[in-house]
């Protein structure tokens, strides 16, 4: 079974609205973090934002924020006031275990295109 | 943020050859290190993760012997690519994480084409 379910294999968005991009997440470890990264036609991954299992708030930063809905295991990305630099793949990825330590490798979802209409 | 270098970020060799990347973070120590490999309009695959002073771990269905990895130091991990064929060719990208942190910092990625 898939550990990062990215459903949507491209998006598009209007310029200056908000977008959700899906991700869910197949754990039986309690400890946990879930990340997104941005990837342009670069290459470079690019940090966004990250949410641990214990969190209780939703992560933001700034125009990001996680949507982490724990019970149904997704953690969604909301991109708010789109711009066309946004436009690139969106990768969800988890990482397993306690936080703390260098041990632990990221599990990466396969994807979602975005591309942002001006 | 951390940064993590990588060199070369493209490079093109006959097959048969061998090709060395070299991963470096710049500003902190990385204890562990993690080598991915991208095919064209696909996810990142780990290869292997990359411990200072001992052995690489590879993850399933990577050869050892083919992605070589070395990390002699706290600050570099390096990946040859021996005897390297056209199937090789791919986006490797590098990783470290900051024992203080949650964030993963990855480099650029090296782009190899084996002709």
């Amino acid at each position: 079974a898939q550990k990062i379910t990215q459903t949507q294999p491209g998006m598009f968005v209007q310029e200056k609205e908000a977008v959700t991009l899906d991700c869910t997440y197949d754990t039986s470890d309690q400890s946990y973090g879930l990340f997104w990264y941005k990837q342009p036609s670069s290459g470079e991954m690019i940090f966004l934002i990250y949410q641990g299992s214990y969190d209780e708030q939703n992560a933001t930063e700034g125009r990001y924020s996680l949507n982490f809905q724990k019970a149904r295991k997704s953690a969604n990305l909301v991109i708010s006031a789109s711009q066309l630099g946004d436009s690139a793949m969106y990768f969800c990825a988890m990482r397993e275990g306690p936080e703390g330590g260098s041990q632990g490798n990221l599990i990466f979802g396969k994807g979602t295109k975005l591309s942002v209409k001006p | 943020g951390a940064v993590v270098s990588q060199h070369p970020s493209w490079v093109i060799c006959k097959s048969g050859t061998s090709v060395k990347i070299e991963c470096r973070s710049l500003d902190f120590q990385a204890t562990t290190m993690f080598w991915y490999r991208q095919f064209p309009k696909q996810s990142l695959m780990l290869m292997a993760t990359s411990n200072e002073g001992s052995k690489a771990t590879y993850e399933q269905g990577v050869e050892k012997d083919k992605f070589l990895i070395n990390h002699a130091s706290l600050t570099l991990s390096t990946l040859t690519v021996t005897s390297a064929h056209p199937e090789d060719s791919s986006f490797y990208i590098c990783s470290a994480r900051d024992p203080l942190l949650f964030e993963q910092f990855f480099g650029p990625g090296t782009r190899l084409t084996v002709l």
